[in-house]
């Protein structure tokens, strides 16, 4: 297993257009977490999944934001209409129940909203 | 709600050791975890305190004081390759075992 992969690793959008990102996770992680990162922050909490049900939403997720984890495999963070300010990078994480593994994340998706 | 707390950035020298603190207010509190992110990278598991007290791997210790809210990473023998920034980050509980991050601790190590 090759850890965490994110796809595309660069997006250059127009304002106004959809993109969706893709996320594979370690394969026997049933967790799965999307993140947002600006420059100089760090990792900001966007949504959660347990296998295929998604169980939290932040309120930073706004209605042009959905996610999906179909068969509790791979997941996709779809932004709809973007906006100059959904520029960011978009970090998908994954992990074990266990508490204390950690984390781990994807090299992320970095969106440039135009 | 739930705020961390860590210095900017933190300068040192190669074999030098440095401590970066971390204050937290949490609603609930499940651990306390370190994460580094090299520019341009993922962020990547460092430790995990549960419990008060020290954890050691290696060159990296990590330090948890409940009563205090309180916590630091501590990075020994410093080599070029540790400039990076470093997360604190809280566990926030219930089921979904979310971590809520710092602003992270730009760390640059000298020659």
């Amino acid at each position: 297993d090759t850890g965490v992969s994110q796809d595309p690793r660069h997006k250059i959008t127009k304002r106004g257009q959809n993109v969706t990102f893709r996320c594979d996770p370690i394969s026997e992680h049933n967790r799965l977490y999307w993140y947002r990162q600006t420059l100089g922050q760090g990792p900001e909490f966007l949504t959660y999944f347990q296998n295929e049900a998604q169980l939290e939403k932040s309120r930073l997720l706004s209605d042009r934001f959905s996610a999906e984890r179909p068969k509790g495999s791979f997941s996709t963070l779809e932004i709809q209409r973007t906006e100059q300010g959904d520029s960011a990078m978009y970090l998908c994480a994954s992990s074990l129940s266990a508490v204390g593994r950690g984390y781990t994340f994807g090299s992320g998706t970095r969106l440039t909203v135009v | 709600g739930q705020s961390l707390e860590q210095p900017s950035e933190v300068t040192a020298v190669e074999g030098a050791i440095v401590q970066i603190n971390c204050t937290y207010q949490t609603s609930g509190f499940y651990g306390l975890s370190w994460y580094q992110q090299h520019d341009g990278g993922a962020p990547t598991f460092l430790s995990y305190n549960g419990l008060d007290g020290l954890e050691e791997t290696g060159r990296f210790s990590s330090f948890l004081s409940r009563s205090d809210s309180y916590g630091y990473l501590l990075l020994q023998e410093l080599q070029m390759k540790d400039s990076a920034s470093y997360f604190c980050a809280v566990r926030g509980g219930g089921a979904t075992n979310k971590l809520i991050f710092g602003t992270g601790t730009l760390l640059a190590v000298q020659p």
